[in-house]
């Protein structure tokens, strides 16, 4: 059961909008829902931003959005900000009743 | 509010068992929700471990992630509204920081702080 497959990195400037892809298989993304995106500073825990593909957690600002495509899932920042800046993780559910996580995407606010 | 709080050595022999608690607070361990544990080995990624899920009736049921499923066992002490993470015959692959976390099918809501364990002699 590998990682889920997510770009090393990407970059925006403030005010710009950056899309983060996740990719999986049929026995994860593709099958279920349960897709959720985590936003972790250095030396913090993850923080919850995104559950269920598209739902954000009381708290979390509307300039996170999340939408999914057959095996892909994607987080969308608009309105980029310099606080974004930080490592973004997706996780899913899986038909193993398992959960698997991306390997992780460093996010710079140039 | 809830609050997750990791405990256990910092420090483990190779071979030995890694044991962590996870304190619960603001939320029962026994609610219809899961329990779960996930490590980061330093500057890399999330690896999810396992989780342990309380549903209606008391029903409980423990999942594994499969590279870690033989050596891992996850357990509930419901009286100090905790569960723990044991990992067997540790390695310096082991080394990293587990966190404890509440939520089903990897919904994560709530987070511990995070406890880093290192396996050297």
């Amino acid at each position: 059961q590998s990682a889920l497959t997510q770009p090393a990195s990407v970059s925006g400037s403030p005010g710009q909008s950056i899309t983060v892809s996740c990719t999986g298989t049929s026995s994860d993304i593709g099958t279920f829902n349960h897709v959720s995106w985590f936003q972790q500073y250095p030396g913090k825990a993850p923080k919850l931003m995104i559950y269920d593909v598209t739902n954000r957690p009381s708290g979390v600002s509307n300039r996170f959005s999340g939408s999914k495509s057959g095996d892909t899932a994607f987080l969308t920042i608009s309105g980029l900000q310099a606080d974004d800046e930080g490592d973004y993780y997706c996780s899913s559910y899986t038909t193993n009743t398992t959960v698997i996580f991306g390997g992780g995407t460093k996010l710079t606010v140039v | 509010q809830v609050q997750l709080q990791e405990s256990g050595p910092g420090l483990v022999k190779p071979s030995e068992t890694l044991s962590l608690t996870c304190a619960v607070s603001g939320d029962s361990i026994t609610r219809d929700t899961c329990w779960g544990w996930i490590r980061q080995p330093p500057g890399k990624g999330l690896e999810w471990i396992g989780s342990l899920c309380h549903s209606e009736g008391s029903h409980r049921d423990t999942y594994k992630g499969p590279s870690l499923k033989s050596r891992v066992t996850i357990s509930v002490d419901t009286s100090k509204n905790q569960f723990s993470l044991q990992l067997s015959s540790v390695t310096a692959a082991d080394t990293a920081l587990y966190y404890c976390a509440r939520g089903r099918r990897g919904t994560y809501d709530s987070w511990g702080q995070g406890t880093l364990v290192t396996v050297s002699s």
